[in-house]
């Protein structure tokens, strides 16, 4: 089983629609919780970051931890095609680079 | 946050054969970090660049095979050695971006005939 499940999608869903995207992980220890978007072509870049439970909204992003069900999820409002990416949640214990592990992506496309 | 430059953006190699990928940061950065990302996989830390020591390498990745150069604060190099088809992916580099964020540089698209 791999430490951090992520559905690799592909996700396609009409422009203005919520997307729900999500993470479940093994290890209880995990304390920082991230969500990168990768475009076609580029790195990832950081959207969101989170420590431990709880709640954290930027725009239309909002990104929601469950420690108890070791759950995250990162909501996107009134999607955009230029949200079309590839999107990786990413946690660790420590927030050493050394202890961060990616879940494998979810492919979302936004369509107009 | 810090720009990454990295190169080449992709290449086709000859199995047998070695390339190396350069990364260039627009500011001074204590470690650097190589990444590889397997197409529908995640991504997987290779090794931590210092600047004046030895990098780092994870469990499955060796010197040999990965050697790696950071000859300064701002600047280094991934070498992937004697490549064969298995060494096909995408190396990223990486910086540390505020307190736990990472900023990745675009990537170098290998493959490997």
């Amino acid at each position: 089983q791999k430490e951090v499940e992520q559905d690799p999608g592909p996700l396609s869903v009409p422009e203005g629609a919520i997307v729900s995207l999500n993470c479940t992980y093994s290890n209880s220890a995990f304390q920082y919780f991230m969500w990168y978007r990768q475009y076609s072509r580029k790195g990832p870049e950081l959207l969101m970051y989170t420590y431990s439970s709880g709640n954290k909204e930027d725009g239309r992003f909002t990104a929601q931890v469950d420690k108890s069900s070791k759950y995250i999820s990162l909501f996107i409002r009134d999607s955009q095609p230029s949200d079309s990416a590839t999107y990786l949640c990413a946690m660790s214990a420590s927030g050493s680079a050394r202890q961060l592990t990616f879940g494998s992506g979810t492919q979302l496309t936004v369509l107009p | 946050s810090a720009v990454i430059s990295q190169k080449p953006s992709r290449d086709i190699c000859q199995r047998g054969t070695s390339l190396t990928i350069q990364c260039q940061v627009d500011s001074q950065v204590t470690m650097m970090f190589w990444y590889r990302q397997q197409p529908g996989q995640s991504l997987t830390l290779i090794a931590t660049a210092n600047q004046g020591s030895e990098a780092t390498y994870e469990s499955g990745f060796v010197i040999d095979k990965f050697p790696i150069s950071r000859p300064n604060l701002t600047f280094s190099t991934l070498t992937v050695s004697n490549m064969s088809p298995e060494d096909s992916s995408i190396y990223l580099c990486s910086v540390a971006q505020g307190y736990y964020g990472y900023t990745f540089g675009s990537g170098t698209r290998l493959t490997v005939v």
